[in-house]
């Protein structure tokens, strides 16, 4: 069985604050492990993808994260927050790597402040 | 073109209506996904067709109906939907070429049912 939690359902950085949501995952294999944003209004897009080439994955829009196996952790962080950050994220846990049996978390909904 | 295009933006219709929600990528992708999304909740996969092949999720009721004319046209066929059928439904598709693939997401429709 595969799932992932996310800690935090909201939070909340200033504007040009380091972002850090916290992802940790359950998987008796070596999973494969998203990050995925929704803005308002939209579908989701995919950040970053970990397929154990890295354990520190560079995704889109300056955001990152790195796969930490000794504590099941997958965080997504991103050195400054913009405005435009706002939006929902989640993190997902796929053991084939596939999309097709993607479980996704509950999601957290980030909040910049200007 | 990285774009996944959905019609209409919006529908809303009666329990006793037959509508369909249309999806297409001219991206080459062979897996086009539908998902369907609660408010504040992840997405929730409900078919995929995979190089026309179907995969469904057993807890999809009848009353939604996939079909997957050709490889870039994804068409989701609605018909005696109930209330709780309300939420916005997502298009997806991927290249489905391995660990390095990436999914695309189209913008959704959002389904009213009275």
């Amino acid at each position: 069985a595969q799932s992932v939690t996310q800690l935090g359902s909201h939070v909340s950085v200033s504007e040009g604050a380091l972002v850090l949501l916290r992802c940790n995952y359950s998987s008796s294999v070596p999973p494969y492990l998203f990050w995925y944003v929704q803005y308002p209004n939209q579908g989701l897009q995919l950040l970053l993808k970990y397929t154990s080439a890295a354990t520190l994955v560079k995704g889109i829009n300056g955001f990152e994260a790195e796969f930490k196996k000794s504590e099941t952790s997958f965080h997504l962080t991103k050195p400054s927050a913009h405005m435009s950050d706002a939006a929902e994220y989640f993190c997902a846990v796929s053991l084939s790597g596939g999309y097709q049996k993607v479980t996704f978390g509950i999601g957290t909904k980030l909040q910049v402040i200007p | 073109d990285t774009e996944v295009t959905q019609t209409p933006k919006h529908l809303v219709m009666g329990m006793t209506n037959k509508k369909s929600l249309k999806c297409e990528q001219h991206m080459g992708h062979r897996a086009m996904y539908w998902y369907k999304q609660k408010a504040k909740k992840p997405p929730e996969l409900m078919f995929v067709y995979s190089y026309e092949k179907l995969s469904i999720n057993e807890s999809v009721p009848s009353r939604f109906s996939p079909e997957c004319p050709n490889s870039s046209l994804l068409n989701l066929h609605l018909h005696a939907l109930q209330p709780e059928d309300s939420a916005l439904y997502l298009c997806a598709s991927s290249q489905e070429s391995g660990v390095t693939d990436t999914q695309y997401f189209g913008p959704g429709t959002r389904l009213t049912v009275l």
